[in-house]
């Protein structure tokens, strides 16, 4: 069972538009919401992240949206720039138990 | 430089010959993990390990070993390789709180014929 689903599986941007991926969990335990990006090669890295106290956060042109009543959460990249083509993946899980399930990832392009 | 250094890149082997995937960090992460990357998948779990010595199953634990002898170290053991266990793999660490997420290694491109 897919603990954490994600959509698009690929996405195709022109430069300046805006990204948005989507992930959706069903555990209601889970209170900690990291997105990682991953270019090819590379290891994810640590983007940006949320816990459910909040709606939105912020990170320069990356904001990530929290619905905890519909168990979703989702990433928008603003002004998207062709230095943001890259794999993104979102995960979910308990903090304090350092136990998180990953989405299967979206492949972002961002057309010049 | 604090990273996760994974050895070998790339391995092509054959089936049944047993091999090992080292994994160390630089950062005395309690943390550890195995994770294995397919395409429409994501990122699964194979192994991880809260400490020295403490082992456990993660969500495709399957045809693999792990052990934590010390706590910079965690290889990944195929003791008996099948063409299902091809795959890109990465070894992640953080502390046992992740206050800074995972630490993840560059990868190790595994293909067994």
């Amino acid at each position: 069972q897919q603990q954490v689903k994600q959509s698009p599986q690929s996405l195709i941007v022109q430069k300046g538009g805006i990204s948005i991926i989507n992930c959706a969990y069903e555990n209601t335990a889970f209170d900690y919401f990291p997105w990682y990006q991953q270019f090819p090669g590379k290891g994810p890295a640590l983007l940006i992240a949320i816990r459910p106290d909040v709606s939105e956060k912020k990170e320069g042109r990356f904001t990530i949206s929290f619905n905890k009543s519909a168990k979703q959460f989702s990433l928008h990249i603003m002004d998207s720039q062709p230095g943001d083509s890259a794999t993104y993946f979102c995960a979910a899980g308990q903090y304090n138990f350092n136990k998180f399930y990953f989405g299967s990832g979206t492949k972002l392009n961002v057309k010049p | 430089e604090a990273q996760v250094t994974q050895n070998p890149r790339y391995l092509i082997t054959v089936t049944g010959k047993k091999l090992t995937v080292t994994c160390s960090q630089n950062m005395n992460h309690e943390y550890m993990s195995w994770y294995r990357q397919d395409p429409g998948l994501g990122l699964r779990q194979i192994y991880y390990s809260m400490n020295v010595e403490v082992t456990d199953k993660g969500d495709v634990p399957e045809g693999y070993k792990v052990s934590r002898k010390e706590k910079r170290n965690f290889p990944l053991i195929l003791e008996s390789p099948s063409p299902n266990q091809t795959s890109l793999y990465f070894c992640a660490s953080s502390p046992a709180i992740p206050n800074y997420g995972y630490t993840f290694g560059s990868g190790t491109r595994l293909t067994v014929v």
